[in-house]
């Protein structure tokens, strides 16, 4: 049961574009929502998180979405650029303060 | 601030063997998390100690297992190792309460032969 679901394996976006991630999740009791990113081998690195009292949050060329009736949420990055291509994880808390994973979508950026 | 540590980086160890691997949080963190992710696979959870007790615990077999001391450091071991525990697994380090985010180390990249 999967709680946390990004359907988008992976995305392939010209430089300079904006990159949208998806990321849907079914407990509307979580509450918090974060964004990693991941290059192979390494561990993720946190990018941005949202408090679901709000439906926006903008750290420089990073912006999240929340739509809470639809339990949805996007990162969107703009301009995307080639240092950006890596695997995106969405994540959210739950009540235990235990982060609930979804599966990732490897971002590409094309030159 | 010193980050996450995780030792040791790399690990090669052979069927039907045991591993130990450690992780030290950040300086105040409390809770710790591991994970294990196989190429093409997501994060997946194995569990979360927090003031040196299981506070969350993955679907994996008992096989793994994990310990946290009282300076927050927690090691993570994994008996009779088998082919497929080859994984990068990874430790998460988190400040209690809510809206704070985890810091992930580096990794501890396990091969099983």
């Amino acid at each position: 049961d999967q709680q946390v679901k990004q359907n988008s394996p992976s995305l392939s976006v010209q430089e300079g574009r904006i990159s949208i991630l998806n990321c849907d999740y079914t407990n509307s009791m979580f509450d918090y929502f974060l964004w990693y990113k991941k290059y192979p081998a390494e561990g993720p690195t946190f990018l941005i998180s949202i408090s679901s009292i709000k439906d926006k949050n903008e750290d420089g060329r990073f912006t999240v979405f929340l739509n809470k009736s639809a339990k949805h949420l996007s990162l969107h990055i703009v301009p995307s650029q080639p240092g950006d291509s890596a695997v995106y994880f969405c994540a959210a808390k739950d009540s235990n303060y235990q982060l609930i994973w979804g599966a990732g979508t490897k971002l590409i950026i094309k030159p | 601030k010193a980050g996450v540590t995780q030792t040791p980086r790399y690990l090669i160890k052979t069927r039907g063997q045991q591993v130990t691997l450690s992780c030290s949080p950040i300086s105040g963190h409390r809770s710790v998390s591991w994970y294990q992710q196989t190429p093409g696979q997501g994060l997946q959870f194995l569990f979360e100690y927090f003031s040196e007790t299981q506070r969350n615990k993955g679907n994996f077999p008992g096989r793994f297992s994990g310990r946290q001391f009282s300076n927050s450091r927690s090691e993570m071991n994994v008996s009779t190792l088998e082919l497929g525990d080859s994984a990068l697994y990874l430790c998460a380090s988190m400040l209690t309460g809510e809206n704070t985010e985890a810091f992930f180390g580096q990794g501890t990249r396990l091969t099983v032969v």
